[in-house]
Parts: C-alpha cells; sequence; structure tokens
C-alpha cells in the first residue's frame, strides 16, 4: 500500500491564480481531511469528508472547494488563492468506527502565495 | 468543543534524561488519542495510538498513558537521543459525526549531545 499521497509537493502560486491539491489514498478509508498548517501553529482542519458524495466544512473552510467523487480521491481546490493561503498542507485519512486505527497522512504541499 | 493543550511548547535537554511531554484535553468523551513526531520541514509521523479504554501504550522507549477523567496524556521518552529531536504532536479524535481530531501546537523537543 502506498498510503496517503499527495501532488504536488511544492507550488508557488501568484495572486488570483487557482490550483487543486490532489490527495489519495488505497486502504479504502471512509473519512478523509484536509488539514493547513502555518509556522509554529497546530493543524486546523479546512474541510472534511465521510465518504464518496459526502463533504462539509472544518474551521477554516474560507478560499477551499472539495469534492469526493470516489473513496480513494479527495482533491481540495483553491479559488483565487491569497497570501493568507500560504501554508503547508496535509491530507489525512481514517477507517470508519475503529477506535484502534490511526489516523494516516501524507507527505504535505508547501504552498507559496506571492 | 475539544481543545487540546501541550506543555511545555519547548524543551532542551541533555542527551541520555529520561523527559515527559504532557498533553491535556477538555472533552473526557474522547475515542482515542494519537502522538505524532514532526520533523522540521516534513509530515506527521505516528508513534503512539491509545484507545479510550486503555491506559498505556509501548513502543521501544517511549510510553504513552492516558487519564481521561483527568482528561490529561502523557508521552515519556527514556534515555533520549540528539536523534529525538523534533516536534511532538498529540490529537485528541472524537467518537461521534465525522470523528473530528483536534491537535495541540506540539511541544518542540531539542536534545543536546
Amino acid at each position: 500500500n502506498a498510503g496517503v499521497t499527495q501532488t504536488p509537493k511544492f507550488r508557488i502560486l501568484k495572486i488570483g491564480q487557482s490550483m487543486t491539491l490532489q490527495c489519495t489514498q488505497d486502504m479504502n478509508h471512509n473519512y478523509m481531511y484536509w488539514y493547513r498548517q502555518d509556522p509554529g501553529m497546530g493543524l486546523k482542519l479546512i474541510y472534511y469528508s465521510v465518504g464518496a458524495g459526502i463533504t462539509d466544512k472544518g474551521e477554516v473552510p474560507n478560499g477551499y472547494n472539495v469534492s469526493r467523487s470516489t473513496t480513494e480521491d479527495f482533491p481540495l481546490r483553491l479559488e483565487l488563492a491569497a497570501p493568507s493561503q500560504t501554508s503547508v498542507y496535509f491530507c489525512a485519512s481514517i477507517p470508519a468506527g475503529l477506535a484502534g486505527s490511526e489516523q494516516f497522512f501524507g507527505p504535505g504541499t508547501r504552498l507559496t502565495v506571492l | 468543543k475539544q481543545e487540546v493543550t501541550q506543555i511545555p511548547a519547548a524543551l532542551s535537554v541533555p542527551e541520555g534524561e529520561n523527559l515527559v511531554l504532557n498533553c491535556s484535553f477538555t472533552d473526557s468523551a474522547i475515542y482515542n488519542l494519537q502522538w505524532f513526531r514532526q520533523d522540521p520541514g516534513k509530515g506527521l509521523t505516528s508513534l503512539l495510538l491509545i484507545q479510550s479504554s486503555q491506559r498505556e501504550q509501548t513502543s521501544g522507549r517511549l510510553n504513552a498513558s492516558l487519564d481521561k477523567s483527568s482528561g490529561r496524556s502523557t508521552l515519556y521518552i527514556a534515555a533520549s537521543q540528539p536523534g529525538d529531536s523534533a516536534t511532538y504532536l498529540c490529537a485528541g479524535r472524537d467518537s461521534g459525526g465525522y470523528q473530528k481530531v483536534t491537535f495541540g501546537i506540539g511541544t518542540k523537543l531539542q536534545v543536546i549531545p
């Protein structure tokens, strides 16, 4: 299993540009999450999904959109990039309803908006 | 709303010392608690997970405990090494809804040779 994969690893955007951060997991996990981590801070939840076709907002959803057409993929879309979106973005997944199951993380995407 | 706090924010110790990192949470109805390690510029590596029904978990030199009644978890690192230098994050997972995971901001550990 590859686990959780994210692309790209790095990206520089200009203000106003758009992009999609890709996230794929091959563990058949129901729950998937997008977090952002600003320097010296913890992780904040952007969006989450409890299964294909079901998504909802987390703590900091403004400026982002998501979709979940398959169990494996959970892309994060940035529209009209702003400097405040400069951050490291992590995708994660959990199998449903198992207290002994870990949250698995992708390697992250480091995004800079100039 | 679950809140997770980690104290201290930073810690510097000489090599070989045993140390304890603290994590506190406000909602005792926690499903599990997971400890992660994060190296600078890197992703999160899972260290230990404690289910709500468990009191502790061990892996090598690491031991994590969970006390739901007091809202605390500790990560004990024995015989610290310079390679242990990293930021350590704890995260509490809810049982209901979308199984929200709430993170602390971490303890930055430096082990001095």
